[in-house]
């Protein structure tokens, strides 16, 4: 099946630092999404971004699925923004359930 | 719309019993999915179905799972017997062939 890799697997970032999240994945895709698990466990959608590059307030990503592999960026972050982000992919063809990475865990301290 | 919806939020069983998940999906989707998130393995699809049908039951893990989902606005995921292996979060999804929506997931706890 699709590989998903994610990195960095952890980050402690200071309140207000930027940051970039990487994911890379082994096979063509039409379907890319970010999620982050809060500390209560919710998977909440960032993005679906199978291509280019959206923005959402402090948060925005960008796929490149001819290289295969995404980037989300967290700038000026924020305590609440501590938590598991996954990377999740479907690929062009075949089963339509997503493949999940391992997570980058971010801590962001006061 | 409420979202996906799951019940129990938590369930707490002893070995041997049998244990039931629900789930509610985004009304107008026709995908949906059960997931199991543990520490060791992650998130990994159990099975999913596409117009109430079973489409690809290749994640659950032996004969002891078994899943339905009698119309598009309920499905089960039922355990049983339960073991204490079997102790993870369990998540629902929905999609409409797009982006996947989860539900706040159900605790179990096989003890």
């Amino acid at each position: 099946g699709i590989q998903v890799e994610q990195s960095p697997p952890d980050l402690i970032l200071q309140e207000g630092a930027n940051s970039t999240l990487r994911c890379n994945f082994s096979d063509s895709v039409n379907n890319l999404q970010w999620f982050h698990q809060n500390p209560w466990g919710q998977l909440i959608n960032l993005f679906y971004i199978p291509s280019g590059t959206k923005q959402n307030g402090r948060l925005s990503a960008t796929t490149v699925a001819t290289e295969r592999y995404s980037l989300l960026y967290i700038s000026s972050s924020q305590t609440t923004d501590s938590g598991v982000y996954f990377c999740a992919v479907r690929r062009d063809t075949g089963r339509r359930a997503l493949t999940f990475g391992s997570g980058t865990r971010l801590q962001v301290q006061p | 719309d409420a979202g996906v919806i799951q019940s129990p939020r938590h369930e707490v069983t002893e070995m041997g019993q049998e244990v039931t998940l629900r789930c509610k999906p985004i009304s107008g989707h026709d995908y949906l999915f059960w997931y199991r998130q543990t520490m060791m393995r992650g998130l990994e699809l159990l099975i999913y179905f596409n117009n109430n049908v079973p489409i690809d039951d290749s994640g659950m893990p032996e004969d002891r799972f078994s899943a339905k989902m009698p119309n598009a606005s309920f499905s089960t995921l039922k355990i049983q017997p339960s073991e204490p292996r079997d102790s993870a979060v369990y998540f629902c999804a929905s999609s409409n062939n797009y982006e996947q929506y989860f539900g706040p997931g159900t605790r179990l706890t096989v003890t």
